[in-house]
């Protein structure tokens, strides 16, 4: 979805260094995520932030922090990473609404490799 | 354990068939149930949402079922093309969440000519 974009695309990198991933909507939402999929698995949410001011750990959310910079950006970073954080990782976003429209609209993913 | 499993893992069909994906889901209270479809390389995208009252949803060749009774949900591709070819994913929404979203693995769909 071109309304939401992700950078970079791909990234490898080694053991123990600090990376960044960035995440940008021009849909207007308030809400945005972090999910990562690794194969076989469904997607798992890292964080996600309501709005600026609101930020909130998901489901596996150590060894990540994250920086909501703007209502439009929202920053994904591995202070130091390791191989197990290897996964192609989601930024996503979505209006609020109604809580049953809650239809989240995916980036096209960055794909992280952990030497 | 997983709160939302999907059947089969993988299937391969012939251009021009018709097949059925299916999804079990454990989320209660339940809110909605989407199935999204992921082209490789790309996130998901949204094909179908249903409520709990609803219990079919069609959006073209795409028909998603749904019994919350038994919380059972199915996908039926009519006709596949090769373009049909991705991972289709389920995901249920419980209705004690802020949104949150339970995902299922996925169904890997190879259309082939």
């Amino acid at each position: 979805d071109a309304d939401v974009t992700q950078t970079p695309r791909n990234r490898i990198t080694k053991t123990g260094k600090r990376i960044m991933l960035e995440c940008s909507q021009t849909k207007g939402h308030d809400r945005m995520y972090w999910y990562r999929q690794d194969p076989g698995l469904g997607l798992r949410l890292i964080y996600y932030s309501f709005d600026v001011k609101d930020i909130n750990k998901g489901e596996i959310s150590d060894g990540y922090s994250v920086s909501r910079q703007a209502q439009a950006k929202f920053s994904l970073s591995l202070e130091s990473a390791i191989p197990n954080q290897t996964a192609l990782y989601f930024c996503a976003t979505s209006d609020p609404g109604t809580r049953r429209a809650d239809t989240q609209y995916f980036g096209p993913g960055t794909r992280l490799t952990v030497l | 354990k997983n709160q939302v499993e999907q059947s089969p893992q993988s299937l391969i069909i012939l251009e021009g068939k018709n097949c059925t994906l299916q999804c079990n889901y454990t989320v209660s209270p339940f809110s909605n149930l989407r199935w999204y479809k992921q082209d490789t390389g790309r996130g998901p995208v949204s094909l179908t949402i249903m409520t709990f009252s609803e219990n079919t949803k069609s959006n073209g060749r795409y028909t998603a079922t749904l019994d919350a009774d038994t919380k059972q949900s199915s996908l039926h591709i009519t006709a596949s093309q090769l373009s049909d070819s991705a991972s289709y994913i389920c995901v249920v929404t419980g209705a004690d969440s802020w949104g949150k979203l339970q995902f299922g693995a996925g169904t890997q769909v190879v259309v082939t000519p």
